[in-house]
């Protein structure tokens, strides 16, 4: 059993570029989130979806862009990578309001 | 909007001895879940404990336990007989348990505490 798996684990962009972080989960699961965690800090809700084709704003959206096509996927999107943007990012997924599983994390450095 | 306050950033501890790490939070609800989170150096964030804000009774899981105190706003977890392996750093979060499940699990996560356990 999977669960919830992300690509590519580590990543060096320049600014400029554009990129898309996967996320795909196993476990059937309705919700799906994406956070980003700074340097010594907690974790930011970025987007969230609760099902395929319904996608909504966290805390911190800007400069990025989701999609769920299907209930497995939830990529997200960075279409003009800044140097803000260096993050260890999370994908994550429950069913409900149940227990969230967690990614292993992404870290992507903007140079 | 609600916040999650942890004071410590760091907290060292010897094997087999006691520490709690502590947390506040701030909201206006009265219903929601709280929870504490490890996040080892594999960077894997691990559910360790969940309290329901409506339990009286402190959560407890093993060698980890809760101090809930709802009037206060105060979540502190405790780990006893602590391990070499629980070494890292350890979140607390927030969600609202929302009418009618309107807060599609969202958590809202405090800034981290960093846990070395000394052998």
């Amino acid at each position: 059993n999977a669960g919830v798996t992300q690509t590519p684990k580590f990543r060096i962009l320049k600014i400029g570029q554009s990129m898309t972080l996967q996320c795909t989960q196993d476990m059937n699961h309705n919700y799906m989130y994406w956070y980003r965690q700074d340097p010594g800090m907690g974790l930011k809700l970025i987007y969230y979806s609760v099902g395929a084709g319904i996608t909504d704003k966290g805390e911190v959206p800007n400069g990025y862009n989701v999609s769920r096509s299907t209930t497995e996927d939830f990529p997200l999107r960075l279409e003009l990578a800044a140097p803000s943007q260096t993050s260890v990012y999370f994908c994550a997924s429950s069913y409900g309001e149940g227990e969230l599983f967690f990614g292993e994390g992404s870290r992507l450095t903007v140079l | 909007a609600q916040t999650v306050t942890q004071s410590q950033p760091e907290m060292s501890v010897q094997e087999a001895e006691t520490v709690t790490l502590s947390c506040t939070y701030d909201t206006s609800e009265s219903d929601y879940y709280l929870f504490w989170y490890k996040q080892p150096p594999s960077r894997q964030m691990i559910l360790v404990i969940r309290q329901e804000a409506y339990k009286q009774q402190n959560a407890t899981e093993n060698r980890f336990s809760v101090n809930f105190q709802k009037a206060a706003k105060s979540f502190s977890l405790k780990i006893s007989d602590s391990q070499l392996g629980d070494a890292a750093m350890y979140f607390c979060a927030y969600r609202s348990a929302g009418a009618g499940g309107t807060s599609y699990g969202k958590l809202t996560f405090g800034q981290g505490t960093i846990l070395t356990v000394h052998p």
